[in-house]
């Protein structure tokens, strides 16, 4: 029933290590997006794709790859992780035309020790 | 100038209390405002779209002024439960970004 899902939940790694986190969503929109949200709370968002296709990758350093399979699914893979990167990572989607409601996933907690 | 602005707050107010927020936003091409609420160390969770000629949903009232490029949330008769942090979210027309506010934090006092 859970409309946008992503695994793992939580995630705890070492530096220089690679992660993926995978997103999926059954609302059958064609946007999906990834935002990282830091410890003062603030919601920024990195890349979005739609219809499979990246249409927004913002400023973020190239350690972090999305890839878009189908419109579905959305996955983020990390390569050499850094201290830096522990936060929450979110991922939503939203569909063109239907008010461009945006819904979240329940959020990936990664921790970089 | 931020995009998207909010207080911070704390709103701290007792339970049966009316309580509301503004938020500014700066592009005025903005097209799609909403209002998110979220929970700690949970995810934001759409609370309502804000429609120009505005719109209520039970205790939760949002406004639009486009002229003065802000949104306004109003909530009567506040619950313990509608403590958390609300999000202004807007999307400026022709783009699929969505730019949030940082929030504003409350918190209902029994």
């Amino acid at each position: 029933d859970t409309a946008v899902s992503q695994t793992p939940k939580y995630l705890v790694t070492q530096m220089g290590n690679d992660k993926s986190i995978k997103c999926e969503q059954n609302l059958g929109h064609d946007t999906m997006y990834w935002y990282k949200q830091d410890s003062k709370k603030f919601l920024k968002i990195m890349f979005s794709y739609n219809n499979k296709e990246l249409i927004i990758n913002e400023t973020v350093p190239n350690r972090f790859s999305p890839k878009s399979p189908d419109k579905a699914h959305l996955n983020l893979h990390i390569n050499s992780l850094e201290l830096g990167d522990s936060a929450v990572y979110f991922c939503a989607s939203s569909q063109v035309g239907a008010f461009y409601e945006q819904y979240f996933g329940p959020g990936t907690r990664l921790t970089v020790t | 100038r931020k995009e998207v602005e909010q207080d911070p707050g704390p709103f701290n107010v007792p339970e049966g209390a009316t309580v509301a927020f503004n938020c500014t936003y700066s592009n005025s091409a903005s097209q799609s405002f909403f209002w998110y609420r979220q929970d700690c160390r949970k995810e934001p969770k759409l609370l309502m779209s804000v429609y120009s000629s505005g719109n209520e949903d039970g205790r939760f009232t949002a406004q639009l002024n486009r002229a003065s490029q802000y949104i306004s949330l109003l909530i009567r008769d506040s619950k313990l439960s509608d403590s958390a942090t609300y999000l202004c979210v807007v999307r400026p027309g022709g783009t699929y970004k969505y730019i949030f506010g940082t929030g504003t934090r409350l918190k209902v006092l029994a």
